[in-house]
């Protein structure tokens, strides 16, 4: 592995399913972060993990959940689907800790729920 | 609320210079970015500004002025790889990265 990888590359979903996005960084970085990246919209923050252990809410955060329980994996989680989460989610990460680093991101899931 | 402006599109002519404007404004700043995005695949990282002024690396350069809220992304001796989404991006006060929608370059030879 080199950089950050993300599983599975595309999905179609029905509404109502359960659905875990995987994503797994081997650059022992210390922040993560979840986006959604919507047509004629910016990127928008889903949830992020400044460190293993610990999650913080983006700006949309309703209807997704994650977890840190290491320094290389950060899944989200969409515990019932809606149409609305129908979008290209990426997977990012940065060194964290003190000092301002850019954020490297994974190749994206494509999602679409039915 | 947050803002970041951009311009949706924008076409250039191969070898020619193209600048791509952003104007942001922000509940606090800690810093500009800028992202490469082509077509189907994850941005990758450009430049970073904090300080006023004019950054060079190679045919891209980044300017910023915080004053007025408003960065560029210029691009000289365009090639046709140049044919991507410029995602213009400010960290705010609470270090997280508030995102412009994209300028889209078309480059035509």
């Amino acid at each position: 592995i080199a950089g950050i990888t993300q599983a599975p590359t595309s999905q179609i979903l029905a509404a109502g399913r359960r659905m875990t996005l995987r994503c797994t960084q081997d650059m022992r970085h210390n922040a993560m972060y979840w986006y959604r990246q919507d047509l004629g919209l910016g990127l928008r923050l889903i949830h992020y993990s400044n460190t293993a252990g610990t999650t913080g809410k983006g700006e949309v955060p309703d209807g997704y959940s994650v977890s840190r329980a290491n320094t290389d994996d950060f899944p989200l989680t969409l515990a019932s689907a809606v149409p609305s989460q129908t979008s290209v989610y990426f997977c990012a990460s940065s060194q964290g800790g003190g000092g301002i680093h850019e954020q490297f991101f994974g190749p994206g899931t494509r999602l679409t729920v039915l | 609320g947050q803002n970041i402006d951009q311009p949706t599109e924008m076409t250039a002519t191969e070898g020619a210079i193209v600048q791509i404007n952003c104007t942001y404004q922000t509940s606090g700043f800690n810093g500009l970015f800028w992202y490469q995005q082509h077509a189907g695949e994850a941005p990758t990282f450009l430049s970073y500004n904090v300080l006023d002024g004019l950054e060079e690396k190679g045919r891209f350069s980044s300017f910023l002025s915080r004053s007025k809220g408003y960065s560029y992304l210029l691009l000289k001796e365009l090639q046709m790889k140049d044919s991507a989404s410029y995602l213009c991006a400010v960290m705010d006060s609470n270090y997280q990265l508030i995102w412009g929608a994209g300028t889209k370059l078309i480059i035509k030879p």
